[in-house]
């Protein structure tokens, strides 16, 4: 089956470092998107790894490893604007691609 | 530059009744995504579509279709629309198709359906 999994709320104190885990199952896999969704609002694209290793982004870094099924998204410096829903999706491969999105991560930045 | 736009914003249609949703993406941008976003179910991803042609597709009835033109406009049509088709339906384009080279990807704001 097709699966992405990651926890559905964390807790940080501003400007601290939070690391978001995703592990994925898919039959196939052709990239990790991750996107930020802050409440009411469309989701923002944020980052998409197709290679193994870390790719930065300003206070925003996120992880690929393939072998493994998994990936981070890190957020450094946080700021209370942080505060958001944060969503790992998978690019499953086959016949046609299919993105397949986690449950997302709801995280709280507080003072 | 002008963002995704999505017409129109808000829906209220009736069971057994057709929609037609339009996205327009941003100058340049030649894939349009669409996206179903409900409470329950998160963010389904529902087809991509990239110079006219349907590239990717999720897990949705035939229900659901779509079609891009050659200005890479988009529209998604739902047909015999039931309850829990009410959602937030959300497009997004970017200039790489999904899995090639994407750099980035901007969404529109959504267009909210209520089927009563």
């Amino acid at each position: 089956g097709q699966n992405i999994d990651q926890p559905t709320e964390m807790t940080a104190t501003e400007g601290a470092i939070v690391q978001i885990n995703c592990t994925y199952q898919t039959s196939g896999f052709n990239g990790l998107f991750w996107y930020q969704q802050h409440a009411g609002e469309a989701p923002t694209f944020l980052s998409y790894n197709v290679l193994d290793g870390l790719e930065e982004k300003g206070r925003f870094s996120s992880f690929l490893s393939r072998s493994k099924g998994y990936s981070y998204l890190l957020l450094k410096e946080l700021q209370m604007k942080d505060s958001a829903s944060y969503l790992c999706a998978a690019l499953a491969g086959g016949a046609t691609n299919k993105l397949i999105f986690g449950t997302g991560t709801l995280l709280a930045v507080q003072p | 530059k002008a963002g995704v736009t999505q017409t129109p914003r808000y829906l209220i249609k009736t069971r057994g009744q057709q929609v037609t949703l339009s996205c327009s993406p941003i100058s340049g941008h030649r894939s349009v995504s669409w996206y179903q976003q409900t409470p329950g179910q998160g963010l389904q991803f529902l087809f991509e579509y990239f110079s006219e042609t349907q590239r990717n597709k999720g897990n949705f009835p035939g229900r659901f279709s779509g079609r891009q033109f050659s200005n890479s406009r988009s529209e998604m049509n739902v047909s015999t629309l039931e309850l829990g088709d009410s959602a937030l339906y959300l497009c997004a384009s970017s200039w790489a198709p999904l899995g090639q080279g994407l750099d980035e990807q901007f969404f529109g704001p959504g267009t909210r359906l209520t089927v009563l």
